[in-house]
């Protein structure tokens, strides 16, 4: 199992410019989550899933949107990306929507708005 | 006022040494208690979780958790290198996972 698999690893845009983040987990979990990791902030959940069509917004929802057409795949977009947006941004996936249940990690995306 | 506040550190410390890791909350909502660590360039593991204040062992990791006074302590004993991350708490409370900033320990041979 690859478990959660995120591309790009790296990516710079400028301002303006969009772009989707792309998130694979291959656990068959139907619950799948994206993060955003600032320095000294920990981590804030933007949206989250509980299957195929079904998506909710987090903590920090505005300047993204997400769908969920496969249990697999959970992309991440960004519309007019803009300096605050400038993070790393992890995806994740669990089993059940326990939230003590293990949530498994994707390795990032550091993305660099200029 | 953050939720969750954690002391980002870093922390350096000789191998073989306790190591005692710290956060504080101000919810008193918040129901369980997680700690995850996070190697470089590396997205977040699940370490451990407890909800009941007390202790929770799991091998050289010890959870500690006092409601009373809103602290919880992750302790590392006989600390390795391979220890160096950064630790993460976090908790939930009404259908949220909340994180704290995270400590980057770094564990010298």
């Amino acid at each position: 199992n690859a478990g959660v698999t995120q591309t790009p690893k790296f990516r710079i845009l400028k301002i303006g410019q969009s772009m989707t983040l792309q998130c694979t987990q291959d656990m068959n979990h139907n619950y799948m989550y994206w993060y955003r990791q600032d320095p000294g902030m920990g981590l804030k959940l933007i949206y989250y899933s509980v299957g195929a069509g079904i998506t909710d917004k987090g903590e920090v929802p505005n300047g993204y949107n997400v769908s969920r057409s496969t249990t697999e795949d959970f992309p991440l977009r960004l519309e007019l990306a803009a300096p605050s947006q400038t993070s790393v941004y992890f995806c994740a996936s669990s089993s059940t929507s326990a939230l003590t249940d293990t949530q498994y990690f994707g390795p990032g995306t550091r993305l660099t708005v200029l | 006022q953050k939720e969750v506040e954690q002391d980002p550190g870093p922390l350096s410390v000789p191998e073989g040494a306790i190591v005692s890791l710290n956060c504080t909350y101000s919810n008193s909502a918040f129901q369980y208690f997680m700690w995850y660590r996070q190697y470089s360039r590396k997205g977040p593991e699940l370490l451990m979780y407890t909800y009941s204040s007390g202790n929770k062992e799991d091998g050289r990791f010890t959870a500690q958790v006092d409601k009373s006074s809103k602290y919880i302590s992750l302790f590392i004993r006989d600390s390795q290198p391979s220890d160096s991350a950064t630790y993460l708490c976090a908790m939930t409370a009404g259908g949220k996972l909340i994180f704290g900033q995270g400590t980057e320990l770094s564990v010298k041979p």
